[in-house]
C-alpha cells in the first residue's frame, strides 16, 4: 500500500528564516511525486512535480528535491505570504490514470 | 477559463437527506476526480473517472455514487447521507503530460 507521511504536523519561522518541509513515501514504483500549496477555504494549488530521484525544481522562494525515499521543499527567506498548508502526494507507477496518495500536510505559519 | 467550478459551495444536510454535489472543468480534461479532506486524514480518493463513460472506485467509496455526465462535468451523489459524511468535498481535474491535477475551491458539506 503507497503510504505518504509529512513532517512536521506544524512549522512555526519568522520572517527571513529559512528551514525544510520533510515528505516521506513508500511506493511500488514512483511514477511523480507532486507538491501543492493550500490556503484556508480554498482547493489545493499546483506547485511542482518530481519524477525522479536527484531532480530539482524550483520556484521564488520555493525548491523541491527528490531522493528515492523522501522530498523535501526549502523554503528561502519566507515571506507572511508564505502561510499555508503544504501538501505532497505520489502516484505509483501502474496505478490508473492520474491516482494520487496524499499526506496530510505541514501547516506553515511565518510571523513578520 | 474558469477552470474547475463546484456547486454548492456549503451546505447542511439532516441525517439521510440526499444531495448531489455539482462540478465542472473548462480545460478540457479526460479525467476528474472527488476527494474528500478530514482533519489529520489528508486528501481522500472517492471515485475518479478516467474517461467520459467510465468510473471507478477508489480509497473511500461507500456512501457515495458518481455519475460523468459529459467530459466537462463529473457529479458526486449522497444518497442517504451520514454525520460520517461532513467534510470538505474536492473536485479535480488532470492535466497533458505533466499530470498535474487541477483542484476546485471544494464544497464543505456538513450533515447533522
Amino acid at each position: 500500500e503507497d503510504q505518504v507521511t509529512q513532517s512536521p504536523e506544524a512549522l512555526r519561522l519568522q520572517e527571513g528564516e529559512s528551514s525544510s518541509l520533510n515528505c516521506s513515501y513508500t511506493v511500488s514504483g514512483l511514477r511523480g511525486l507532486f507538491w501543492y500549496r493550500q490556503d484556508p477555504g480554498k482547493g489545493p494549488e499546483f506547485l511542482f512535480t518530481l519524477y525522479s530521484a536527484g531532480e530539482e525544481k524550483e520556484k521564488e522562494r520555493l525548491k523541491a528535491t527528490l531522493t528515492k525515499k523522501e522530498s523535501f521543499l526549502h523554503i528561502t527567506a519566507p515571506k507572511p505570504e508564505d502561510s499555508a498548508t503544504y501538501l505532497c502526494a505520489v502516484q505509483a507507477s501502474g496505478t490508473s490514470y492520474g491516482k494520487l496518495t496524499f499526506g496530510q500536510g505541514t501547516i506553515l505559519t511565518v510571523h513578520p | 477559463n474558469a477552470g474547475v467550478t463546484q456547486t454548492p459551495k456549503f451546505q447542511v444536510l439532516k441525517t439521510g437527506q440526499s444531495m448531489t454535489l455539482q462540478c465542472a472543468q473548462d480545460m478540457n480534461h479526460n479525467s476528474m476526480y472527488w476527494y474528500r479532506q478530514d482533519p489529520g486524514m489528508g486528501l481522500r480518493l472517492i471515485y475518479y473517472s478516467a474517461s467520459e463513460g467510465t468510473t471507478d472506485k477508489g480509497e473511500v467509496p461507500n456512501g457515495y455514487n458518481v455519475s460523468r455526465l459529459n467530459k466537462r462535468e463529473f457529479s458526486l451523489r449522497l444518497e442517504s447521507a451520514a454525520p460520517s459524511q461532513t467534510s470538505v468535498y474536492f473536485c479535480a481535474s488532470i492535466a497533458g503530460l505533466q499530470e498535474t491535477q487541477y483542484f476546485g475551491p471544494g464544497t464543505r458539506l456538513l450533515v447533522l
